[in-house]
């Protein structure tokens, strides 16, 4: 099994501010990971895949990078509504594993 | 509209069985793999089991491989996971998800509770 981690465990940030999220894979996974933004209440929402691809409609403020087994999520400036919760996911193989989360919120 | 509703969740005791299902609306069911993904009160995401788009081949995660049994029936646009041999450990929200290629979602439900208690 592919562990994932995702470092730090929480990320205060000011409004406007950038935010960097980081997320390592046990073994080595290409770029075949994805991100995903969860608020409370609400299903996961699917932010970037192919480790730097953004998904449908969302924002260019979001960016992803990486391969291998380090990658990052950068939020150029964060608005009110991107505090919440972020975890990365491996899809190397069949068995897809996701990390334990980030959670951005204000400070 | 793609649209994945989840339903059949609820209170079950220990070693008791349950079937949940999801249906689909808005795409074409058939052309895509589709996943159980489940969260645990307060914790974080855990995928649970995958299907590729015509149910021949199935995957798990190693601890409810043997209890839970996912299919799918194009026909009826419908997912479904059988869980069998419940633990408290598998008390959660299971979400069905849209697998949008080979291992990556990009259309969830709103997810269906299941508690395992006495």
């Amino acid at each position: 099994e592919i562990v994932m981690t995702q470092s730090p465990v929480t990320l205060s940030v000011s409004p406007g501010e950038r935010a960097t999220l980081s997320c390592r894979a046990s073994q080595y996974v290409g770029s075949n990971l994805a991100w995903y933004q969860q608020k409370p209440g609400q299903a996961p929402r699917l932010l970037i895949y192919g480790a730097s691809i953004r998904a449908t409609d969302i924002p260019a403020r979001f960016s992803g990078s990486g391969s291998g087994t380090e990658f990052t999520l950068t939020i150029s400036i964060l608005l009110s509504e991107d505090f919440a919760l972020y975890y990365c996911q491996q899809y190397n193989n069949w068995l897809f594993t996701f990390g334990p989360g980030t959670k951005v919120d204000i400070k | 509209e793609v649209q994945l509703v989840e339903s059949g969740g609820r209170l079950v005791r220990p070693g008791g069985s349950l079937r949940l299902s999801c249906g689909a609306s808005g795409f074409t069911f058939d052309d895509f793999p589709m996943s159980w993904v489940r969260q645990a009160p307060g914790k974080g995401l855990e995928w649970v089991a995958g299907i590729n788009w015509n149910g021949v081949s199935t995957y798990y995660v190693d601890s409810v491989k043997g209890r839970f049994t996912i299919s799918r029936d194009n026909a009826k646009n419908s997912l479904y996971l059988e869980m069998n041999s419940l633990r408290a450990e598998d008390t959660a929200l299971y979400y069905c998800a849209r697998d949008k290629s080979l291992g990556w979602f990009d259309a969830w439900g709103r997810g269906t509770l299941v508690t395992v208690s006495s």
